[in-house]
């Protein structure tokens, strides 16, 4: 089955404790993407990856870091999590660069820092 | 820069038909989506317009003027599944092909 996979998909953690979210999608994907979303702002973008190694920022980057190793996985890596990056994130795939195509969501990872 | 405005809340009954208004500014476009967002789920693709008109999928249609930088979606014979949110985004020119600006969404309820 063609789908964008998260993992973990809710966690609780503290101030400063680094962690990963992992992303992957099995459709041979090109583009990748990580969106917060938050009450009242709505979904803003954090990276994307145009392909392997090709990443850049998004619109709020600020304390998160992204790799693009491989084409299937994106992962979302917080150095130094802090509340206000209590969020519900989603990753996104679409097959390339065309502007007609559309993007894929993953099922979303809750996270809550204390 | 970018800003998309819609309705933050609409009520509607089964069997109804709604219509959810998407307004943008942008420096360019390359389309406009709608994606429909049940609470805690991801968003799912409902529709694409990049050309002025009428497109549509079913009970859904989606409707764009660029020249207004005016959306809508149409729902028609609404069901009870039909309770959700409806996002509106945004392809800006120039910023990337897969760029997405989203608005907030309208949280649409459907009642008996």
């Amino acid at each position: 089955e063609a789908q964008v996979t998260q993992n973990p998909r809710y966690l609780i953690t503290v101030t400063g404790k680094k962690l990963t979210v992992t992303c992957s999608q099995n459709m041979n994907h090109e583009y990748m993407s990580w969106y917060r979303q938050d009450p009242g702002l709505g979904l803003r973008q954090i990276y994307y990856s145009m392909n392997v190694e090709v990443t850049d920022k998004g619109d709020v980057p600020e304390g998160y870091k992204v790799s693009r190793k491989e084409k299937r996985n994106f992962p979302l890596i917080l150095e130094s999590p802090s509340p206000n990056q209590t969020s519900l994130y989603f990753c996104a795939s679409s097959l390339n660069n065309n502007y007609r195509n559309t993007q894929y969501f993953g099922p979303g990872t809750r996270l809550t820092v204390l | 820069g970018q800003n998309i405005d819609q309705p933050t809340e609409m009520t509607a009954t089964e069997g109804a038909i709604v219509q959810i208004n998407c307004t943008y500014q942008t420096s360019g476009f390359n389309g406009l989506f709608w994606y429909q967002q049940h609470a805690g789920e991801a968003p799912t693709f409902l529709s694409y317009n990049v050309l002025d008109g009428l497109e549509e999928k079913g009970r859904f249609s989606s409707f764009l003027s660029r020249s207004k930088g005016y959306s809508y979606l149409l729902l028609k014979e609404l069901q009870m599944k039909d309770s959700a949110s409806y996002l509106c985004a945004v392809r800006p020119m120039n910023t990337g092909f897969q760029k997405l600006v989203f608005g907030t969404g309208t949280r649409l309820l459907v009642s008996p």
